[in-house]
């Protein structure tokens, strides 16, 4: 079965509003990272965590490594954080890190 | 800024024909990797170098072959391509393979037709 899943697996916002976005895995790890792609297909990088919370404006994220899930807060959306967002959890047995499938995001006006 | 450089980023052949994309990383990283993102926007490492050296190896088609010719070089190079290997071919790099933070370039669009 899927090692990392995302949820939603899409999502439509009113600009403004808040959201929450979540990543559940079942492999050790000891980070997790999230990513922004944008339409032209660069992934942005957004937070690189080990376990706890880490905020940056609008966007906070929390890394839980007891309960194996990350949630993305986005607060007060904008129109340009439409895109897709991945997170990819660090596989501490084989140096990999195993992406989820992704939330694809639309903030509408 | 991008600090991981691909080239092409667009790149349309026939099936059969061999082809090979750049990587390159200015952050003075010991780690990169290969990945492919499908038609679902699933992402999938390919390979991984550490140093120069190959540590992740994924189940990929022998017709893939990546090349390292320093730590901040890997290029990406396939033999008679096929119409599933149309996808989007991201490089990235890291510190090091101990799960650090990892930086990807803008991608080689791949279509084969």
């Amino acid at each position: 079965g899927d090692q990392v899943k995302q949820s939603p697996s899409a999502l439509s916002l009113q600009e403004g509003t808040n959201s929450a976005l979540r990543c559940n895995f079942s492999i050790a790890t000891t980070t997790v990272q999230w990513f922004l792609q944008n339409p032209r297909g660069s992934l942005m990088n957004l937070f690189y965590l080990v376990p706890g919370t880490k905020e940056n404006g609008r966007l906070k994220s929390t890394f839980n490594s007891k309960e194996s899930y990350s949630t993305l807060h986005i607060r007060d959306a904008q129109l340009e954080d439409s895109g897709t967002y991945f997170c990819a959890v660090a596989n501490t047995g084989n140096y990999k890190y195993v992406f989820g499938a992704g939330t694809r995001l639309k903030v509408i006006a | 800024e991008t600090a991981v450089f691909q080239t092409p980023n667009y790149h349309v052949t026939q099936v059969g024909n061999e082809v090979s994309f750049n990587c390159k990383q200015t952050l003075g990283h010991d780690t990169m990797y290969w990945y492919k993102q499908d038609s679902k926007k699933l992402l999938k490492i390919m390979f991984s170098y550490n140093n120069k050296q190959l540590i992740v190896n994924e189940t990929v088609p022998r017709r893939f072959s990546p090349q390292s010719s320093d730590k901040a070089h890997l290029n990406l190079r396939i033999k008679s391509v096929e119409p599933e290997d149309s996808a989007v071919y991201l490089c990235a790099s890291s510190r090091d393979n101990a799960n650090t933070e990892v930086f990807f370039g803008k991608g080689t669009r791949l279509t084969v037709v």
